[in-house]
């Protein structure tokens, strides 16, 4: 089955600084790559999401890379706020497959003020 | 917020004894997932639904079993807990976008 390892665990910048979360998968078949934020207590929520057949996606201050070939993407955060402080965690699946998600282990992002 | 509820939303019980957890959406989705969340591990695949009475196994589905008798309504059931049981567990429903909507989440601690 599919495995998504997540770098960093943790990660810590200062505001106005970018961040970057990286993951990578396994499975080449795999098509479909969500990130989600956890806020402390709250339920994961879907902040931006890519498909296989584009390399880039931008909302904002975030975007998204996917590099099919190497099965890597990551996240960008540029110009970090503090209600950006969260846990992140990226995933993937196959659309075919009733999006059965896999996830990375999360990275706890902290921006300080 | 697609409709999900989960209950009990905590819930503090002993090594074995059962245990449901319970998921009802109002949306008509027809997957269902159950997730549960360990630091370190992410959010793992315990057992998913794709139609009444049609269920199957995820990545961690050992100790747990899971009916699903009405669309609305996604059972998570451990027959007889234990203390690696013990997880902060997400129900979830598929919409047409692909997006996975989460439940609150149920804290289960098992003493």
């Amino acid at each position: 089955g599919e495995n998504v390892e997540q770098h960093p665990s943790t990660l810590s910048v200062q505001e106005g600084d970018s961040a970057v979360i990286k993951c990578t998968y396994s499975d080449s078949a795999s098509n479909y790559f969500p990130w989600y934020k956890q806020e402390l207590g709250k339920r994961p929520q879907l902040i931006i999401d890519i498909r296989s057949n584009v390399g880039e996606k931008k909302d904002q201050r975030i975007a998204v890379t996917l590099n099919k070939t190497a099965k890597h993407f990551s996240l960008h955060i540029t110009e970090t706020q503090p209600e950006d402080s969260a846990v992140y965690f990226c995933a993937a699946s196959q659309r075919s497959a009733g999006n059965m998600l896999t996830f990375g282990g999360g990275t706890r992002l902290m921006v300080k003020p | 917020d697609a409709g999900i509820t989960q209950s009990p939303r905590h819930k503090v019980t002993e090594t074995g004894t059962p245990v449901t957890l319970r998921c009802h959406q109002t949306e008509n989705h027809r997957y269902m997932y159950w997730y549960r969340q360990d630091p370190g591990h992410g959010l793992r695949l315990i057992h998913y639904s794709y139609g009444v009475k049609d269920t199957d196994k995820g990545e961690v589905s050992d100790g747990y079993s899971v009916s699903r008798s009405k669309t609305e309504d996604f059972l998570l059931t451990l027959e007889s807990a234990t203390s690696s049981q013990t997880s902060v567990y997400f129900c979830a429903i598929s919409k047409e976008t692909g997006e996975l909507f989460f439940g609150e989440g149920s804290r289960l601690t098992v003493l």
